[in-house]
């Protein structure tokens, strides 16, 4: 898909547990997203990237860290997982400040119990 | 902060028809507009990106339009599918935030 993938694609995890989402591209866009998909409030920002070491908060922050050591990885972190973050993950790409369109990738169904 | 809605929330058509969907949004400072298709339980695909400076943008059996201005943009798809229900997402970019809206659930009958 555009060479972004997401990993893992599904994952089951209980409250209070570290988890740590995985978006890898192959397109050395400058530009990575991380979003989460929720009936009735659709796609949220979470952070983005701008470049290795460059990170920012989006709309929904809290509770969520992230990391990009490398251009091509982008990682989404739950410190301590809540029930509240059950969703689908969703983390798009894009290179000249988005002037190019977004490319998601395939999307991670996390389901915290 | 930038709204984005989309009319109607759902659509049923025979297969066949010809047939429009609606995308609204607060803030004309906008950079582009892109149209995605998403599938159920899958991700987004891009189908059309409209430049702020474009009035519109063709492909195949799609044609997106935009009015800055007016704060709107349309989807036409031209003699509609089975093959192409899905939910339609629209999503307005400016200053690295991208505001979706909550989409069209298209469903073509045959």
């Amino acid at each position: 898909d555009a060479g972004i993938t997401q990993s893992p694609r599904h994952k089951v995890t209980e409250t209070g547990t570290p988890v740590t989402l995985r978006c890898h591209q192959t397109e050395n866009h400058r530009y990575m997203y991380w979003y989460r998909q929720d009936p009735g409030h659709g796609l949220r920002l979470i952070h983005y990237s701008y470049g290795v070491k460059d990170t920012d908060k989006g709309e929904v922050s809290d509770g969520y860290s992230v990391s990009r050591s490398k251009t091509e990885d982008f990682l989404l972190t739950l410190e301590s997982a809540t029930s509240s973050q059950t969703s689908v993950y969703f983390c798009a790409i894009s290179d000249f400040t988005g002037g190019d369109g977004y490319t998601f990738g395939s999307g991670t169904r996390l389901t915290v119990v | 902060k930038q709204e984005v809605t989309q009319i109607p929330a759902a659509l049923s058509v025979p297969e066949g028809e010809n047939l429009v969907l609606n995308c609204s949004f607060t803030d004309s400072a906008i950079y582009n507009l892109q149209w995605f298709r998403q599938d159920p339980g899958k991700g987004l695909t891009s189908l059309l990106l409209i430049q702020s400076s474009q009035r519109e943008q063709t492909s195949g059996r799609l044609n997106a339009s935009l009015d800055k201005s007016s704060g709107r943009s349309t989807l036409y798809i031209a003699a509609s599918q089975p093959g192409d229900s899905a939910t339609y997402l629209c999503a307005v970019y400016n200053n690295n935030d991208m505001r979706f809206g909550a989409g069209t659930r298209l469903t073509v009958k045959p």
